[in-house]
């Protein structure tokens, strides 16, 4: 079956530094892929997505690439705030849902 | 406001009592399903609703029972809750299955079982 991998947290940072989370999937077929981010005490959010080779998703200053060459959508953001602490999940639509890896805790610092 | 509506948000319970969860969307949306978390284990799938009076089970349904009489209503029934169901509950639903569809959530149900 469909199946995310993403990196174990937590993730933590110093303000302003430079943030990678990885993000590897198995499907069959070509999914579309999600970043989800859920902040204290909330439901998850939509953060971007792509839907095919080579697309990029972009929200709030992060990007994925979806890289089918080697089945990766890796989260990446140039300058983290504070405010960007949270919990991300990486995700990919099956025929029955949207598959989601473990979540990746991060936590940035002032 | 398009939104997924959880209720209730916190709920201790004992084992054996029967209890369900609400969700509702206002979407109009065909797919929902249900999600438990669990720390280091990420988000697993309950159970799914494609349309009206379709359901089918996810990948941890034991446990679990759900219905879906209206479309935008999908909840979650623990006949008898035992403490390996202590979770947080995220309902979550989408336009349909097909295609490019994001999902929306609700803000959760945390679940206590003693």
């Amino acid at each position: 079956g469909d199946s995310v991998t993403q990196m174990e947290g937590p993730v933590t940072l110093s303000e302003e530094a430079f943030l990678t989370i990885n993000c590897t999937y198995t499907a069959t077929g070509y999914p579309s892929l999600f970043w989800y981010v859920q902040y204290p005490g909330e439901g998850l959010q939509l953060l971007l997505k792509a839907t095919k080779a080579d697309d990029k998703g972009s929200n709030k200053g992060f990007e994925a690439t979806y890289r089918k060459e080697t089945t990766s959508f890796h989260l990446e953001k140039g300058s983290v705030q504070v405010s960007d602490s949270a919990v991300y999940f990486c995700g990919g639509t099956g025929r029955r849902a949207l598959t989601f890896g473990s979540g990746t805790r991060l936590q940035v610092q002032p | 406001e398009a939104q997924v509506t959880q209720n209730p948000r916190y709920l201790i319970t004992v084992t054996g009592k029967k209890l369900t969860v609400t969700c509702s969307q206002n979407m109009n949306h065909e797919y929902m399903s249900w999600y438990r978390q669990d720390p280091g284990l990420g988000l697993r799938q309950i159970y799914y609703s494609m349309n009206v009076e379709v359901t089918d089970k996810g990948d941890v349904p034991e446990g679990y029972k759900v219905s879906r009489k209206e479309k935008r209503n999908f909840p979650l029934i623990l006949e008898s809750p035992s403490p390996n169901q202590t979770s947080l509950y995220f309902c979550a639903s989408r336009l349909h299955d097909r295609g490019v569809t994001e999902a929306f959530f609700g803000q959760g149900t945390r679940l206590t079982v003693v």
